[in-house]
C-alpha cells in the first residue's frame, strides 16, 4: 500500500534552517506530485508547495518563496523540504502528501513537527 | 485570489445529519475535495470531485456543489466523526491547491 514516511522532529534556533524528508513507497516515485502543508498548533492547513519528481518542477506558494526550496532523490524515492530564516511562526507540523496535478491529495505522511526556540 | 469559506465549528447530536459548508464565487464551476482530520492525525480524503467516496469511506459521507456552495453531509452522525473537516478545491490560475480554513465538528 502507499505509504509516505517522514523524518522525525526537529528543534531549530532562529534564522536557522530544516530539512524534512518524506520517504515514498507502494507506487511509483515519479507519477506523482508530492504537496508539503504545514499545519501551526490549532490552526489549519496551510499549502507550501510542490515538486514534480519526474523533472524536479516545483510550485511554491507565494508566502514562502525564497525560503523553501523542494527537491526530490528519485533513486531512493524520498522528497525533501528545506525552510531557511526560520522565526518562531515557522513552529509546526510539517506534513508531506501525493497527489496528481489537478487532484486531491489521497495519501499524507505522519508529518514532522519543526519547534523554532532560542 | 480563491479564497474557501468554511464556517468554524458545527454541532449535531449524534444519529443527526451534519452539513458542513464551503463557499466562494461560483464554486459549483471547480471540482471539490473534502478532508477529515482527527486530532493527531494526519488528513484522510472523504469525498473528491464533489460527490465521489474514496474506497473504504462510509455512505453516510456525501458531497454536493452547486452555485457558490460546496456541502459536505454526514448522515447518522457517530461520535467518531467528531473531527475537523476541510474542503479544498485545485486553483489552474496558479496551478496549485486551496485549502478551506477547516470546520470542527462537534458530537454532542
Amino acid at each position: 500500500q502507499v505509504q509516505l514516511v517522514q523524518s522525525g522532529a526537529e528543534v531549530r534556533k532562529p534564522g536557522a534552517s530544516v530539512k524534512v524528508s518524506c520517504k515514498a513507497s507502494g507506487y511509483t516515485f515519479t507519477y506523482y506530485y508530492i504537496h508539503w502543508l504545514r499545519q501551526a498548533p490549532g490552526q489549519g492547513l496551510e499549502w507550501m508547495g510542490w515538486l514534480n519528481p519526474n523533472n524536479g518542477d516545483t510550485n511554491y506558494a507565494q508566502k514562502f518563496q525564497g525560503r523553501v526550496t523542494m527537491t526530490s532523490d528519485t533513486s531512493i524515492s524520498t522528497a525533501y523540504m528545506e525552510l531557511s530564516r526560520l522565526t518562531y511562526d515557522d513552529t509546526a507540523v510539517y506534513l508531506c502528501a501525493r497527489g496528481d496535478y489537478g487532484d486531491p491529495v489521497d495519501s499524507w505522511g505522519q508529518g514532522a513537527l519543526v519547534t523554532v526556540s532560542s | 485570489s480563491y479564497v474557501l469559506t468554511q464556517p468554524p465549528s458545527v454541532s449535531v447530536d449524534p444519529g443527526q445529519t451534519a452539513s458542513i459548508t464551503c463557499e466562494e464565487n461560483n464554486i459549483g464551476n471547480r471540482a471539490v475535495h473534502w478532508y477529515q482530520q482527527k486530532p493527531g492525525q494526519a488528513p484522510v480524503l472523504v469525498v473528491r470531485d464533489d460527490t465521489d467516496r474514496p474506497s473504504g469511506i462510509p455512505e453516510r459521507f456525501s458531497g454536493f456543489n452547486s452555485g457558490n456552495t460546496a456541502t459536505l453531509t454526514i448522515s447518522r452522525v457517530e461520535v467518531g466523526d467528531e473531527a475537523d473537516y476541510y474542503c479544498q478545491v485545485w486553483d489552474s490560475t496558479t496551478d496549485h491547491p486551496i485549502f478551506g480554513g477547516g470546520t470542527k465538528l462537534t458530537v454532542l
